[in-house]
């Protein structure tokens, strides 16, 4: 079964900390794909990146970087010298290939505050 | 990529009265678009699978005769809300599958049953 995981509900840090954002997926696919969205609080989702199931480079934007490690089934985000700007609720999502019509299954949900 | 939009954004009603939300493609024929709910401080879950051309399919636990989706063109799926309960207070999302696993979110509706 498919499934994604982020273990921390909720973190609080201060403005300049850098901060990590936990993602374990499960899957039984071996062709599959796995998002990182922002939430801030108009709700939109802000779409932040995309990595295939074959790319395990990690990522960097900015301040955003991205750790995929397939062995242990993570895709961790980290922010970098954060800002207040950054206080969202993160959510990580998985997406499998089989499933032609690829709709994503999204983790909880972790809420970021950064402040001041 | 995609662009996609809904409406109305946000939409407060009575209870049993029913509600019809719209999620445009702006820019790309959409085959398929998938309609999300997300209550307060939760995930994203799935609701049902739009086609255009055909019935949609709906997520277990959804009752479609409930949540009413049309997905009359390529550019157009519509969510209605019947006989909308409290319960029913959710923030609804659509997507557009532009292709596997890529889709691009609209800015939902925030429905509020009084």
């Amino acid at each position: 079964a498919q499934k994604v995981t982020q273990a921390q509900t909720e973190i609080s840090v201060v403005e300049k900390e850098d901060v990590t954002l936990d993602c374990v997926y499960e899957t039984r696919d071996t062709t599959y794909y796995l998002f990182w969205y922002k939430q801030p609080p108009s709700g939109e989702l802000v779409f932040l990146i995309r990595r295939n199931s074959f790319d395990e480079q990690n990522e960097i934007s900015g301040r955003y970087s991205w750790n995929f490690q397939k062995s242990t089934s993570s895709f961790n985000f980290t922010i970098t010298a954060s800002q207040v700007v950054d206080s969202a609720v993160y959510f990580c999502a998985l997406s499998e290939a089989r499933r032609s019509q690829g709709n994503l299954i999204f983790g909880k949900g972790t809420k970021l505050s950064v402040k001041p | 990529g995609a662009v996609v939009s809904q409406h109305p954004s946000w939409v407060i009603c009575k209870s049993g009265t029913s509600v019809k939300i719209e999620c445009r493609s702006l820019d790309f024929q959409a085959t398929t678009m998938f309609w999300y709910r997300q209550f307060p401080k939760q995930s994203l879950m799935l609701m049902a699978t739009s086609n255009e051309g055909s019935k949609a399919t709906y997520e277990q636990g959804v009752e479609k005769d409930k949540f009413l989706i049309n997905h009359a063109s390529l550019t157009l799926s519509t969510l209605t809300v019947t006989s909308a309960h409290p319960e029913d207070s959710s923030f609804y999302i659509c997507s557009e599958g532009a292709n596997t696993n890529e889709q691009f979110f609209g800015p939902g509706t925030r429905l509020t049953v009084l």
